[in-house]
């Protein structure tokens, strides 16, 4: 059982190229969620998917996009990076009638250069 | 004004002590409350949720003052494996999407 997982570990990136960050579960959870997390600053909520088939915006939607794929994967793509998007990205899980105990995958440290 | 806020620390408090952190939060229809544990370059973990009339979690004790908008940590008998940033979060009961994150309160456990 290995929870959350998300791809890559780290990743560096030139301004305007693109990338997806996969994640997925094995929980069997509803709910799926992208944060960022900067120094100095909470986790900040970028999409979220609160089952199968359905995403939403967060706090700092944009230059984003998500995939909810199926129900185990959740995906984030900068389609044009900006050094303003180097950050940590966590995604995380929770079942669908307790969103607020959430799961976290390990990160992934984006550098936009 | 942060919608929830933590003192940063850092907290360097040595082994046995006993070391309190807080927190408020800023808007009054919140409705859960957690402490969240992250270690250094990793993900957070829950570490025990927060209800009005307190909890213990063997050397760890939240408390939760709706009036006030105040949540507390206590850690008793700290121990070195304790060193982590401890997270302050807030959200509306059954709500995906309000679940907010204090920036952390970072402790260092000293031999």
């Amino acid at each position: 059982n290995a929870g959350v997982t998300q791809t890559p570990k780290f990743q560096v990136l030139k301004t305007g190229q693109s990338m997806t960050l996969q994640c997925a579960q094995d929980m069997n959870h509803n709910s799926m969620y992208w944060y960022r997390q900067d120094p100095g600053m909470g986790l900040r909520l970028i999409y979220y998917s609160a089952s199968e088939g359905t995403t939403d915006k967060g706090e700092v939607p944009n230059g984003y996009n998500v995939s909810r794929l199926n129900k185990r994967e959740f995906s984030l793509r900068l389609e044009s990076a900006a050094p303003s998007q180097t950050s940590v990205y966590f995604c995380a899980s929770s079942e669908a009638l307790r969103p607020d105990t959430q799961y976290f995958g390990p990160g992934t440290r984006l550098t936009v250069l | 004004r942060k919608e929830v806020e933590q003192d940063p620390g850092p907290f360097n408090v040595p082994e046995g002590a006993t070391v309190a952190f807080n927190c408020t939060y800023s808007n009054s229809a919140s409705q859960s409350f957690f402490w969240y544990r992250q270690d250094c370059r990793k993900e957070p973990k829950l570490l025990m949720s927060v209800y009005s009339s307190g909890n213990e979690d063997g050397r760890f004790t939240a408390q939760l003052n709706r009036a006030s908008q105040y949540i507390s940590l206590l850690i008793r008998d700290s121990k070195l494996s304790d060193s982590a940033t401890y997270l302050c979060v807030v959200g509306y009961s059954g709500s995906a999407r309000q679940l907010t994150f204090g920036s952390g309160t970072q402790l260092t456990v000293l031999p």
